[in-house]
This record gives C-alpha cells, structure tokens and sequence, in this order.
C-alpha cells in the first residue's frame, strides 16, 4: 500500500493552456473522488467516481474542467483554457466502499497548480 | 446547504500541554458525520477523528477527543499532551449521511507547538 499518489506536484502554466492531473488511488479502492484547495480556504468537492462511472459533479466543475476515470484504476483531471481563478491545489482522494457507510478517505498529497 | 465555521484561524500550545480546537456547522438534517482532518505541511489530509451525529458518546482517538454539542451544533477537538508533530491545519468537515464522502470543509485553523 503506497497511498494515494497524484502528479505532478506542482504544475505553473500560462492562462489560456490546458493541463492534466493524474490520480493513482490505493491499490481496489473502487471510490475516487476529486477536490479543490484555494489559498486560505478549506477543500472544496469537485467529483467523485465509483469504479469509471462518475456519479457525481459540483457546480464548480465548469465546462473547461473534465475527469476520467477510464478503467476504474487511476483518474485524470483536465483544465482546458486556464485561467487565474483556477490556480489552487487539487486534491485526490480514494476509498474502499464495501458495504457500510464507514468510508474513511485517503488524501494524496495534491497537485498545486499556478496560473500566470 | 450545509456550512463549517471555525473561528479561529491560529492557535498555539504549549508542548505537553492541552488545547481545543472550535468549529461550529449548520445543518437542516438530523443525522450526518462530523470529521477533523490534519494537514500539515506535506498538504496530504489525514483523519483525525470521526463522529457520528446519532452516537451521543462523545469520540476519542488516543490524545484526541472531541465534544459533540449537537443542538448547539459544535464539535471541538481537545488534543491533550500535545506534540510537536501535532503542529499542523486543523480542518472540521460535514458530511451527510447516505451520500458519498462529499465532504464540507471548514476554513481550517493553524495549531502551533512551542517548547
């Protein structure tokens, strides 16, 4: 078990590019989910994924931001035309949903992502 | 829609010595979990301590523990004896019950151990 590992760690990008993260969950953990950490403020919840189905999608996932999560295995997030406003550090986190509700989540140490 | 407040952006303890952390939430629903997350500087969060709203005992992890005041809607966590590897972000966070982990979060607060 290595944990929940994301790259790259740090990503600066001029306005208007794209750019992709990735995710690579614990080891079977079938829940994926995504979050976004801006300066001074809490994670916020982006997406989540239960094996590659993505259940779910907060309104602050606008239409530039995409994630896969193709085989049920590691995860992309993809930001297309950056902007300022998207600089902040994106969080990945897994789970082993089996049955309970005593999820417990298992933070990667996030991808900080700088917008010039 | 559910919101976290904590109030205290920076705290510090002495090491040893014991400190709590506030945070309050405001919720329509009558039964959710409540968490602490660690994170320090290496960014990875790091749970704490878990709380379930219909459990009235309050819950307790070694040096952690918490006090669960739920028609006052506040959760602190105590964290005794602390430790200079306690220094960290300190982040409360919601979660209601029968959805995934979509967890809301807190503005955090800065728990600094001195000597």
């Amino acid at each position: 078990d290595t944990g929940v590992s994301q790259n790259p760690r740090h990503k600066i990008t001029k306005r208007g590019q794209n750019v992709t993260f990735r995710c690579d969950p614990i080891s079977e953990h079938n829940r994926l989910y995504w979050y976004r950490q801006t300066l001074g403020q809490g994670p916020e919840f982006l997406t989540y994924f239960q094996n590659e189905a993505q259940l779910e999608k907060s309104r602050l996932l606008s239409d530039r931001f995409s994630a896969e999560r193709p085989k049920g295995s590691f995860s992309t997030l993809e930001i297309q035309r950056t902007e300022q406003g998207d600089s902040a550090m994106y969080l990945c986190a897994s789970s082993l949903l089996s049955g309970s509700t005593n999820e417990k989540l298992f933070f990667g140490s996030g991808t900080q992502l700088s917008v010039l | 829609a559910q919101t976290v407040t904590q109030s205290q952006p920076e705290m510090s303890v002495q090491e040893a010595e014991t400190v709590t952390l506030s945070c309050t939430y405001d919720t329509s629903e009558s039964d959710y979990y409540l968490f602490w997350y660690k994170q320090p500087p290496s960014r990875q969060m790091i749970l704490v301590i878990r709380q379930e709203a219909y459990k009235q005992q309050n819950a307790t992890e070694n040096r952690f523990s918490v006090n669960f005041q739920k028609a006052a809607k506040s959760f602190s966590l105590k964290i005794s004896d602390s430790q200079l590897g306690d220094a960290a972000m300190y982040f409360c966070a919601y979660r209601s019950t029968g959805t995934a982990s979509k967890l809301t979060f807190g503005t955090g607060t800065r728990l600094q151990v001195t000597l």
